[in-house]
């Protein structure tokens, strides 16, 4: 069975660092993209970017390049999503899904979601 | 970045009746074209990839269409598990980007 299974949700205070992970299990890790949408509270889905844990290519939204960093370790099968200096408009839900393999570049399975809030 | 835009905003359908949704692409895509459903406090589900094409589980009810720049989800006979949120996502390129939603209540 695919799973994506995300890290616990987070409180933080602005200018704090924060890295959120996420763990496949269940199928190739190496052959798949991983990315991660941002929603913010009572908003749509945002795609924020991608990585392929093969080789770590990754690309950006340029919407968040720069604000975030994706990374993946296929030796945990974890994704992870990285900030260094938090804002309180990074106070969102994150999900990390799972880009099928061949076709048409879907997403087919999600995490449950890491609520991250930020607030002094 | 290819902007995807989705109508209308809020659609208000019976039980019953058939509901469709739209969603137009800035540019072509192709059929590289999904849907989502997303109920509150859960993930978004995989609904159709490939602009036509049912996601495993999917019930017969929901079908979708279109090519290039326009695109519609329709659904038959909806059920009271079907109101929610929809989103639309072209999937040929980079960046991926979503729809902005199309929210289903009951009317």
């Amino acid at each position: 069975e695919v799973q994506l299974v995300q890290s616990g949700a987070e409180v933080k205070k602005p200018g704090e660092s924060l890295k959120i992970s996420c763990e496949g299990s269940g199928y190739s890790f190496t052959t798949h993209w991983i990315g991660w949408v941002r929603q913010m509270p009572g908003k749509g889905l945002e795609w924020m970017g991608i990585i392929y844990p093969g080789d770590s290519d990754t690309r950006y939204s340029p919407s968040f390049q720069g604000h975030v960093t994706i990374s993946a370790d296929k030796s945990f099968r974890t994704a992870s999503l990285e900030w260094s200096s938090l804002k309180a408009s990074d106070t969102a839900m994150y999900y990390c899904a799972r880009q099928v393999a061949t076709g048409h570049g879907n997403f087919d399975y999600w995490g449950q979601g890491t609520l991250v809030t930020v607030s002094s | 970045e290819i902007v995807m835009t989705q109508s209308p905003a809020t659609l208000s359908v019976s039980p019953g009746e058939r509901a469709t949704l739209s969603c137009r692409a800035s540019q072509s895509v192709g059929s590289d074209l999904a849907w989502y459903q997303q109920k509150p406090g859960q993930a978004p589900r995989l609904l159709m990839y490939g602009a036509s094409t049912r996601a495993t589980g999917i019930p017969a009810r929901f079908s979708g269409s279109g090519s290039g720049t326009e695109f519609t989800l329709t659904i038959s006979s909806l059920q009271s598990e079907d109101f929610a949120v929809y989103y639309c996502q072209q999937c040929g390129n980079w960046p991926r980007t979503f729809g902005q939603g199309t929210k289903l209540e009951i009317k």
